[in-house]
């Protein structure tokens, strides 16, 4: 089945404790990104990646850090977490930058 | 830069009846896709449907079909025959070639309420 796999899908943690969520995407796509949603605000994308070892900023990338060392895996990674970084995070590839497909999403709570 | 507007934050309809949903974008771009993600309780991030800009003819799936008016830059959702399990965020989103930071960008959503 073709999909998107996030985990953990919920975490709880306390600021400045170094954090990853990873993803995986089994359909062999070049294009991979992160998107944090908040309420009111929509979804905005916080790093994309075109392909293994090439990764830029989207809109909200401060505070985070990623890297996409293999085709099917793009972790995103919070070297130390603040309470703002509360949010509901996606990840997301695509094969062609357009029609993106989505992770179930990860509920992160920072304390 | 993408800028896409969803003007109306909350819908709630009775079941069966028909519902549109706003959105307008604003691109420089001349080749773009346009699409509608429902997100229901479960926060899963769905696709409903998806519009090529090149193509002047409004995509459809089953219930859901858009109004694409390419010089207003206006990309409705209709949604036919309503049904509780439609009830949901929906988010309007655009898309340029290349992907990246301009690659999806998403409206703000509408909370879509189906009544009983």
């Amino acid at each position: 089945e073709a999909q998107v796999t996030q985990n953990p899908r919920y975490l709880i943690t306390v600021t400045g404790k170094k954090l990853t969520v990873t993803c995986s995407q089994n359909m062999n796509h070049e294009y991979m990104s992160w998107y944090r949603q908040d309420p009111g605000l929509g979804l905005r994308q916080i790093y994309y990646s075109m392909n293994v070892e090439v990764t830029d900023k989207g809109d909200v990338p401060e505070g985070y850090k990623v890297s996409r060392k293999e085709k099917r895996n793009f972790p995103l990674i919070l070297e130390s977490p603040s309470p703002n970084q509360t949010s509901l995070y996606f990840c997301a590839s695509s094969r062609t930058g357009f029609e993106q497909y989505f992770g179930p999403g990860t509920r992160l709570t920072v304390t | 830069a993408q800028t896409v507007t969803q003007s109306q934050p909350e819908m709630s309809v009775q079941e069966a009846e028909t519902v549109t949903l706003s959105c307008t974008y604003d691109t420089s771009e001349s080749n773009y896709y346009l699409f509608w993600y429902k997100q229901p309780p479960s926060r899963q991030m769905i696709l409903v449907i998806r519009q090529e800009a090149y193509k002047q003819q409004n995509a459809t799936e089953n219930r859901f079909s858009v109004n694409f008016q390419k010089a207003a830059k206006s990309f409705s959702l209709k949604i036919s025959d309503s049904q509780l399990g439609d009830t949901a965020m929906y988010f309007c989103a655009s898309a340029q070639p290349g992907g990246g930071a301009d690659g999806l960008t998403f409206g703000k959503g509408t909370h879509l309420i189906i009544q009983p």
